[in-house]
């Protein structure tokens, strides 16, 4: 079974400092995706980032980026000069299963960080 | 742009009544999927579904059912709602297997 584990319930960070949200994850699977979702207040789920397991570099999108340590089984998202408006809940997801099996690509998500950028 | 549309934003029900959240997806993907999420829970799947009148329960199917009549409609049925069904409700669809979710905006549910 998959499981994916966020230990920080909540994080504070100052505007335009960087902050580091922790992910580990657990599965026998060697062919999975990590995903990174942010969630504000009004509910939608925003798609910020996305690592393969077979990537060889660490994946980044603008001020998002993803510290994939594969052995210690971590997808830690770092946010670089934090701004308000990255005020939200973060989550965690790792979908497996990619190069075959059943799983039709259910994500399966952690509990989720509240995050809040104090100016 | 592309879309995953929940019906309603807010829907409150009373105990033991029949729910019908519907969700409508028009990118032509062939899964959908259907999660609750609650506070310190995350998001668990309650359903899912890979073709038309397809469907595979999830980690929490207890309590709802599902119909895919439509490649772009995936309903999530209470068939008889109680309080512990208090949630939020979010409908989310993909291409294929391999690839990122869309999200709908979610359905706050209260059941009294």
């Amino acid at each position: 079974a998959q499981k994916i584990t966020q230990t920080q319930p909540g994080m504070f960070v100052q505007e335009k400092e960087a902050v580091t949200l922790d992910c580990t994850y657990d599965t026998s699977d060697p062919s999975y995706g990590l995903f990174w979702y942010k969630q504000p207040s009004s509910g939608e789920m925003i798609f910020l980032i996305y690592q393969g397991s077979y990537d060889q570099q660490n994946a980044t999108e603008g001020r998002y980026s993803l510290n994939f340590q594969k052995a210690r089984k971590s997808a830690n998202l770092v946010i670089s000069a934090s701004q308000l408006g990255d005020s939200a809940m973060y989550f965690c997801a790792m979908r497996v299963g990619l190069t075959g099996g059943t799983s039709y690509g259910k994500l399966t998500f952690g509990q989720g960080t509240i995050l809040t950028v104090h100016p | 742009d592309v879309k995953v549309t929940q019906s309603s934003r807010y829907l409150v029900k009373r105990t033991g009544e029949k729910v019908f959240l519907e969700c409508v997806q028009d990118m032509d993907h062939e899964n959908m999927f259907w999660y609750r999420q609650d506070p310190g829970l995350g998001l668990r799947l309650i359903y899912f579904s890979y073709d038309v009148k397809m469907k595979e329960k999830g980690d929490i199917p207890e309590g709802y059912s599902v119909s895919r009549e439509k490649k772009e409609r995936f309903s999530l049925i209470l068939e008889s709602a109680s309080t512990n069904q208090t949630s939020m409700y979010l409908c989310a669809s993909s291409l294929v297997r391999y690839s990122g979710y869309t999200f709908g905006s979610g359905t706050r549910l209260t059941v009294v």
